[in-house]
């Protein structure tokens, strides 16, 4: 158990929706990361949020948007969804702000999203 | 951009065996790192390395980082079911973000 809950576990829903997915970093950790995995793209880094504010922007889309509450939770904001934003949504936490090498990521366990 | 290159993509063994994945870029990194994902969890950090020609053992794992520090290999000795998995390479340099390859997907047949 990495401490990083993410919510739902799956998603279905069908193109031209909004979803709104939830996390929840682990105790202690201020910085949340965002990232898309697919099959044939692998596992691409979406945004970091660090202690409520964005702190880097990776490739993510227009339609796309993240924020970091004060409880340091997470919420990924999908619009006008298409069959091509069905993946594996994973949110991940560390402690500071700086993506190093004595700062590991801690991953949740993602949230399956299924555009019909 | 930087873009890490994992080889082979896919790799099924039988249990017992010895084998050797890959991870390569054109880029010099500041640390690479290696996760394993199972199905239905997260990615789940094995090992950082940082310094150039360092090598790494965790039980049978062993990695290697490129004395160049552009390159990685994870060497699993006697091979387990329970080593069956996505293996990822992710580095970063500086304060950029973490990259990640497309991973090697092993399976282990007993």
């Amino acid at each position: 158990d990495s401490g990083v809950t993410q919510t739902p576990k799956h998603l279905i829903t069908a193109t031209g929706q909004r979803v709104t997915l939830r996390c929840s970093p682990r105790s202690g950790d201020l910085s949340v990361y965002w990232y898309q995995q697919s099959l044939d793209q692998g596992l691409q880094f979406l945004i970091q949020y660090y202690n409520g504010e964005e702190r880097a922007k990776g490739n993510i889309l227009e339609r796309f948007s993240a924020q970091q509450f004060p409880d340091l939770h997470s919420e990924l904001n999908l619009s006008s969804l298409e069959l091509g934003d069905s993946a594996l949504y994973f949110c991940a936490s560390s402690v500071g702000p700086y993506q190093t090498s004595n700062q590991p990521q801690h991953f949740g366990d993602g949230t399956r999203l299924s555009i019909l | 951009t930087q873009l890490l290159e994992q080889s082979p993509q896919f790799l099924s063994i039988q249990e017992g065996e010895n084998l050797t994945v890959y991870c390569n870029s054109s880029s010099v990194f500041s640390s690479l790192q290696w996760y394993r994902q199972e199905p239905g969890e997260g990615p789940v950090l094995l090992v950082t390395v940082v310094t150039g020609g360092e090598v790494k053992k965790l039980k049978r794992l062993t990695f290697q980082f490129g004395d160049a520090r552009k390159d990685s290999s994870l060497h699993i000795t006697a091979a387990q079911p329970g080593d069956t998995g996505l293996y990822l390479c992710a580095a970063h340099s500086g304060n950029t973000p973490l990259v990640f390859g497309k991973g090697t997907r092993l399976s282990v047949i007993a």
